[in-house]
């Protein structure tokens, strides 16, 4: 089955600072990339995702780059802020099939 | 937007009881999933389903059942409650090649 690993486990960034969070998958058959941010309580809601067509997308202050022949894709998040403090999961799955996720990032932004 | 509602926030329960944990999707998904959640080890794939009446094991399918009798409802059981079975679970559904919706999860102690 597929395998996805995601680092680092913790991440601390100065508010207004870039957070970068990589992640890699073992099957490339993989097609399709998400990305979750679970807050304190709560369960994960998807912020981003990529499909295995497209290298790049962006949605205001976060983007996702993907590279097919490495087997890794990455979330950026710009200028930061503490409402961006949350754990965040990647995740990555064949159409239709199940979704393997990562093991997650603790992200602190520090005021 | 999607709605995925697990019946209880929080639930404790003592060594060898049958525990039933509930999950209730809105939109009319096909599948319906069954996580738990632990501390450096992401979410783990107990069973899914594709379709009512139809089940298929995860990855750790061991010592949990599950039952889904309509297309919106989606049950985890645990036949004899363990203290190793403390975690947080979490329920998702989906279409086919869309990104999974999460409910808050039910944080079960097992006492």
């Amino acid at each position: 089955g597929e395998n996805v690993e995601q680092h680092p486990s913790t991440l601390s960034v100065q508010e207004g600072d870039s957070a970068v969070i990589k992640c890699t998958y073992s099957d490339s058959a993989s097609n399709y990339f998400p990305w979750y941010k679970q807050e304190l309580g709560k369960g994960p809601q998807l912020i981003i995702d990529i499909r295995s067509n497209v290298g790049e997308k962006k949605d205001q202050r976060i983007a996702v780059t993907l590279n097919k022949t490495a087997k890794h894709f990455s979330l950026h998040i710009t200028e930061t802020q503490p409402e961006d403090s949350a754990v965040y999961f990647c995740a990555a799955s064949k159409t239709g099939n199940q979704f393997y996720f990562g093991t997650g990032t603790s992200l602190t932004v520090i005021p | 937007d999607v709605k995925v509602t697990q019946s209880s926030r929080y639930l404790v329960k003592r060594t060898g009881e049958k525990v039933f944990l509930e999950c209730v999707q809105d939109m009319d998904h096909e599948n319906m999933f069954w996580y738990r959640q632990d501390p450096g080890l992401g979410l783990r794939l107990i069973y899914f389903s594709y379709d009512v009446k139809m089940k298929e094991k995860g990855d750790i399918p061991e010592g949990y059942s599950v039952s889904r009798e309509k297309k919106e409802r989606f049950s985890l059981i645990l036949e004899s409650a363990s203290t190793n079975q403390t975690s947080m679970y979490l329920c998702a559904s989906d279409l086919r090649g869309q990104p999974q919706h999460f409910g808050d999860g039910t944080r079960l102690s097992i006492l």
